[in-house]
């Protein structure tokens, strides 16, 4: 069985400080995918990024950058200087790779609020 | 363009009734997939087909039924509704063939509402 677990339901920030977002899976499997998506008050779920379970490469784009653990399981979400746009609901979500079934395994989420 | 579009975006029913809900994919994807938000956000996958074969059945009332008439197309067509149905429902697509994507794409999403 999968398992995905975001441990901060809520984090509130100021402007301009920088927050971590944690996820931590659970998994039989040797190969498989994990995602973080957003979504914003509007509701529409944004995906982010992939990171498969053989690439450790932590990555950087703009103000995001991820963090991938093998060893603890973790694939955690940095945002630097955030900004009151990124005031989201971020998702962390598995996937098993190879075969037919590709459904995610979401957490339940943490809700960031940006304030300014 | 929209990649992934869902109709109606809102839908408001009675108990007892049916109603079914539209998923469209532009992009060429093999693979859509049927997932539920809960009031706690919580989403869940409900069902996923593979050029229009069923690949995922989760644990899901038989009131619900999906139908794939081709793989751009996968409709969820929900019989006899009951107030714990009330959510909003996400169409995805992804490719999962030849060169896969796997990412999976988001519609909207449709908030269901039963009174």
């Amino acid at each position: 069985a999968q398992k995905v677990t975001q441990a901060q339901t809520e984090i509130s920030v100021v402007e301009k400080e920088d927050v971590t977002l944690d996820c931590v899976y659970e998994t039989r499997d040797t190969t498989y995918y994990l995602f973080w998506y957003k979504q914003p008050p509007s509701g529409e779920l944004v995906f982010l990024i992939r990171r498969n379970s053989f690439d450790e490469q932590n990555e950087i784009s703009g103000r995001y950058s991820w963090n991938f653990q093998k060893s603890t399981s973790s694939f955690n979400f940095t945002i630097t200087a955030s900004q009151v746009v990124d005031s989201a609901v971020y998702f962390c979500a598995l996937s098993p790779s190879g075969g037919s079934n590709y459904k995610l395994t979401f957490g339940k989420g943490t809700l960031l609020t940006v304030n300014p | 363009d929209t990649a992934v579009s869902q109709t109606p975006k809102y839908l408001v029913t009675q108990m007892g009734n049916d109603k079914s809900i539209k998923c469209e994919q532009n992009l060429g994807h093999d693979t859509m997939y049927w997932y539920k938000q809960d009031s706690k956000k919580f989403l869940k996958i409900m069902f996923s087909y593979n050029n229009k074969e069923l690949i995922i059945n989760e644990t899901v009332p038989n009131r619900f039924s999906p139908k794939s008439p081709d793989k751009a197309h996968l409709n969820l067509h929900i019989n006899s509704l009951e107030l714990g149905d009330s959510a909003v429902y996400f169409c995805a697509s992804s490719q999962t063939l030849g060169t896969p994507i796997y990412e999976q794409y988001f519609g909207p999403g449709t908030r269901l509402t039963v009174t």
